[in-house]
């Protein structure tokens, strides 16, 4: 079954970090381009940041660049997110997304609160 | 960053109508544009790609067209499942953007 899981989200004070992973199965994660999507509750979708498939290129949205960092490990099937730095608003369900071409996956997401 | 604009922002019709959504960029994507449908507690699910490809077991009721700055998603005759939130998002350049979504409802 092709899958995507995220997980490592929670509550968290602002300024502290979090770490999301992706875990990618039943397909060939290592040809496809990643992204982190993130979503608040009844609100649109905004890109985060997105990685190449061998990392050649990577990109944040400016809301997010300076404090977060995306990476992937093809070896483990796996995406990362390093969030450091969190702010009220970066509060959302957090997508983890696969993209070749017409080949589109999506994960379940996994919620991050920023709240004191 | 290119901005994504969608209208009509809801849009009501009945099941059996023709639904037309639109999306417009405020720079050229090519044909590089994509349509998402989500439904309430779901990931979004790929309905078009590539302004005009439909996606791996969408319906042929979908339909995109356009390319540039203008597009448009067609629903020829809603089917009950069909009423939900429906995104543009443009993969021409970093950082990828979504439209504002347009909410398709039963009138």
């Amino acid at each position: 079954e092709v899958q995507l899981v995220e997980s490592g989200g929670g509550l968290v004070q602002p300024g502290r970090s979090l770490r999301l992973s992706c875990a990618a199965s039943g397909f060939t994660f290592g040809d496809y381009a990643m992204h982190w999507v993130r979503q608040t509750p009844g609100k649109g979708l905004e890109w985060v940041s997105g990685i190449t498939w061998n990392s050649g290129k990577i990109d944040y949205a400016d809301s997010v660049k300076g404090r977060f960092t995306i990476s992937r490990d093809n070896a483990k099937n796996s995406l990362y997110l390093q969030m450091n730095g969190l702010k009220p608003e970066d509060t959302a369900l957090y997508y983890c997304h696969g993209v070749l071409s017409g080949l589109d996956i999506w994960g379940q997401g996994t919620m991050v609160t920023v709240s004191s | 960053e290119i901005v994504l604009t969608q209208s009509p922002a809801t849009l009501s019709l009945s099941p059996g109508e023709r639904a037309t959504l639109s999306c417009r960029a405020s720079q050229s994507v090519s044909i590089y544009l994509a349509w998402y449908q989500q439904k309430l507690g779901q990931a979004p699910r790929l309905l078009i790609y590539d302004a005009s490809n439909r996606a791996t077991g969408i319906p042929a009721r979908f339909s995109g067209s356009g390319s540039g700055t203008d597009f448009t998603l067609t629903i020829s005759s809603l089917e009950p499942e069909d009423f939900a939130v429906y995104f543009c998002q443009q993969r021409d350049n970093w950082p990828i953007t979504f439209g504002q979504g347009t909410r398709l409802q039963i009138k």
